[in-house]
């Protein structure tokens, strides 16, 4: 089973700046299935990209995401207010197992 | 809209059993192959169990593997978890989410919290 961590635990900056988030997998299984989350207290995750790259439906285009192999990273290029939050990574493999990594907080400075 | 509405959850004893639902409207229920995902207090989701469009294909995570058993009712837009032998580490907020083709979850509902303890 694939394990993904999550880098940095916790992400202090201001409004206006710029994110990396980093989603490392422990091996590769040639899947480009990574998918990235938001989610606020109190409330359910929400889809923010799918396929390492693709943003969901309704998804601002400030939020981005790139990768390949075992390393992947969503970039939120000018961080707004709204955007604070916990974000997760997640990946699919071909033995029908759903992994979430441990999140990333990211916290205003 | 696509919604998704979880019930069923509530305070049960180790070794017991609870049955959750998942109603869903705005979309083809009998189109999308449907998953249960958990999320214990302060810890990342943690995906337990997807059933396939038809209801043919299921499958489980090792942890709940032999306990939970999967089910929908295509009839009724409906996706279901019974849950037995639960346990204290069965304690966390349920979700049924929508699978995308490609192995991620686009819709969430707004989760129910069960918990187990004596």
């Amino acid at each position: 089973e694939i394990v993904l961590t999550q880098s940095p635990g916790t992400l202090s900056l201001s409004p206006g700046e710029r994110a990396t988030l980093s989603c490392r997998a422990s091996q590769s299984d040639g899947s480009s299935s990574l998918a990235w989350y938001q989610q606020k207290p109190g409330q359910a995750p929400r889809l923010l990209i799918f396929d390492t790259s693709n943003r969901a439906t309704g998804i601002p285009d400030r939020f981005s995401g790139s990768g390949s192999g075992t390393d992947c990273t969503l970039t939120i290029s000018r961080l707004e207010p709204e955007d604070f939050a916990v974000y997760y990574c997640q990946h699919y493999d071909n033995s029908q197992a759903y992994t979430f990594g441990q999140g990333t907080k990211l916290e205003i400075k | 809209q696509v919604q998704l509405v979880e019930s069923g959850g509530g305070l049960v004893k180790p070794g017991g059993s609870l049955r959750l639902s998942c109603a869903a409207s705005g979309f083809t229920f009998s189109d999308y192959y449907m998953s249960w995902i958990r999320q214990a207090p302060g810890k990342g989701p943690e995906w337990i169990s997807y059933i396939s469009s038809s209801g043919i294909t299921i499958y489980y995570a090792d942890s709940v593997r032999g306990r939970f058993i999967i089910s929908r009712d295509n009839a009724k837009n409906a996706l279901y978890l019974q849950m037995n032998i639960l346990r204290a580490d069965d304690t966390a907020v349920y979700y049924c989410a929508r699978d995308r083709v490609e192995g991620s979850f686009d819709s969430w509902g707004q989760g129910t919290l069960v918990t187990v303890s004596s």
